[in-house]
């Protein structure tokens, strides 16, 4: 069946350092994908999509890498800050539109 | 503030008692979805309404859940006879289209 998958549950980073957080899907089909940022207590935050007809999208400190060859995608935070310390899933926006999450990786920021 | 309102933010309830959960998406977004979390896991999708047709529902929602959007705008879960295993954060998204889906910060919901 549709699953998306997260690599690390965790990961700890120094303040400054750049975080990379891996995402592993097995749908094919799969041609959209949205990383979200759950902080304790909150509901997901939209933080970037990327669409199969491209392979990198950046935003504002984050870049999101897709490899549709190995279906693989990373979300990369550059000069990572303690704000950044939560929670981070990979989703596929499915044709329909409902969101398929992975797990999650906890992002830890160590000052 | 214009983001997805939910209410309440905590819930809890004594086994067997129904409960309502109530959700404000944002006012131009068509669609409207809610989600289940447990602890330590991603949100699980439950159902999505496109105005005010429910186009999907999800196969974790039982009998004893039903989900309501009458006008289009705001949308109501309701869980009767709740069990132990209804505990969890329920969360509300909404979108324009198929764009990003915005959320709520949920309701947790409490069995005792």
């Amino acid at each position: 069946g549709e699953s998306v998958g997260l690599h690390l549950p965790t990961l700890s980073v120094q303040e400054g350092d750049n975080s990379i957080i891996n995402c592993a899907y097995s749908n094919s089909a799969s041609d959209y994908f949205i990383w979200y940022k759950q902080e304790s207590g909150k509901g997901p935050q939209f933080i970037i999509d990327i669409r199969s007809n491209m392979d990198k999208r950046q935003g504002q400190r984050v870049t999101v890498l897709l490899n549709k060859t190995v279906k693989h995608l990373s979300l990369q935070i550059a000069a990572t800050q303690p704000g950044d310390s939560a929670v981070y899933f990979c989703a596929e926006n499915t044709l329909r539109g409902k969101l398929i999450f992975g797990q999650g990786t906890e992002l830890s920021v160590k000052p | 503030d214009t983001g997805v309102s939910q209410d309440p933010r905590h819930k809890i309830t004594k086994r067997g008692q129904n409960v309502t959960f109530r959700c404000d998406p944002i006012s131009e977004h068509n669609r409207l979805y809610w989600y289940r979390q447990t602890l330590g896991q991603g949100p699980e999708f439950l159902t999505y309404f496109q105005n005010e047709a429910q186009l999907e529902k999800s196969r974790l929602l039982s009998d004893r859940f039903s989900a309501e959007r009458p006008k289009g705008s705001f949308s109501t879960l309701e869980i009767q006879r709740t069990e132990q295993g209804d505990s969890a954060m329920y969360l509300c998204a909404s979108s324009l289209d198929v764009q990003p889906q915005h959320f709520g910060d949920g309701t947790r919901l409490s069995i005792l």
